[in-house]
């Protein structure tokens, strides 16, 4: 019921194309949905998140969209660029940013120009 | 936006030696700070999650005697690997969050190897 469940676990794009990421949870206690991008050697960088009250939130080229019902959420790369190239990873977590995190397995990403 | 920094970024150390790892918030008090894995290839494993000035909670599996976390200010934690063997080698990654956010602010890491 803690697992987060993502794919695919890898993904190559043409430039200019749409990235489609997704994510599926067991535990409807979750509240708070983060996409987190890291780059070889660095730690993870926050992307977007989201809330269960919600079904989509857009920040620039990247959406999430969000179906309580399926209990599945997605990240949409749009115009996707060589610079997106990186390991993209869903998490969940209930109660606020002070619990813990649970992470999706991660989506390798290859944006070819 | 907060930042969150780890020292050292890379720490290469001989079987049997402990090593500490250092998880500082700059710019903001951190009220829980939180351990991760990192093997290559792999997702974030949680560790532990230490709240400032009690002691913390790890996760199943993690050996407290073997890996020391110390939260001592709203600033600072440590993690302290001791005795560390090869199989201890890793990418290691705190995070910080404070009472009120929204979202937890992760450090770079710190990759250890050891020989």
């Amino acid at each position: 019921q803690q697992q987060v469940k993502q794919s695919p676990q890898s993904l190559i794009v043409q430039k200019g194309g749409i990235s489609i990421i997704n994510c599926a949870y067991e535990n409807t206690a979750f509240d708070y949905f983060p996409w987190y991008q890291q780059f070889p050697g660095k730690g993870p960088a926050l992307l977007i998140a989201i809330r269960p009250d919600v079904s989509e939130k857009k920040e620039g080229r990247f959406t999430i969209s969000f179906n309580k019902s399926a209990k599945q959420f997605s990240l949409h790369i749009m115009d996707s660029q060589p610079g997106d190239s990186a390991t993209y990873f869903c998490a969940a977590s209930y109660g606020g940013a002070t619990n813990k995190l649970i992470f999706g397995t991660g989506t390798l990403l290859a944006v070819q120009p | 936006g907060a930042v969150v920094s780890q020292h050292p970024s890379w720490v290469i150390c001989k079987s049997g030696t402990s090593v500490k790892i250092e998880c500082r918030s700059l710019d903001f008090q951190a009220t829980t700070m939180f351990w991760y894995r990192q093997f290559p290839k792999q997702s974030l494993m949680l560790m532990a999650t230490s709240n400032e000035g009690s002691k913390a909670t790890y996760e199943q599996g993690v050996e407290k005697d073997k890996f020391l976390i110390n939260h001592a200010s709203l600033t600072l934690s440590t993690l302290t690997v001791t005795s560390a063997h090869p199989e201890d080698s890793s990418f290691y990654i705190c995070s910080a969050s404070t009472s009120w956010g929204e979202t937890q602010y992760f450090g770079p890491g710190t990759r250890l190897l050891v020989l």
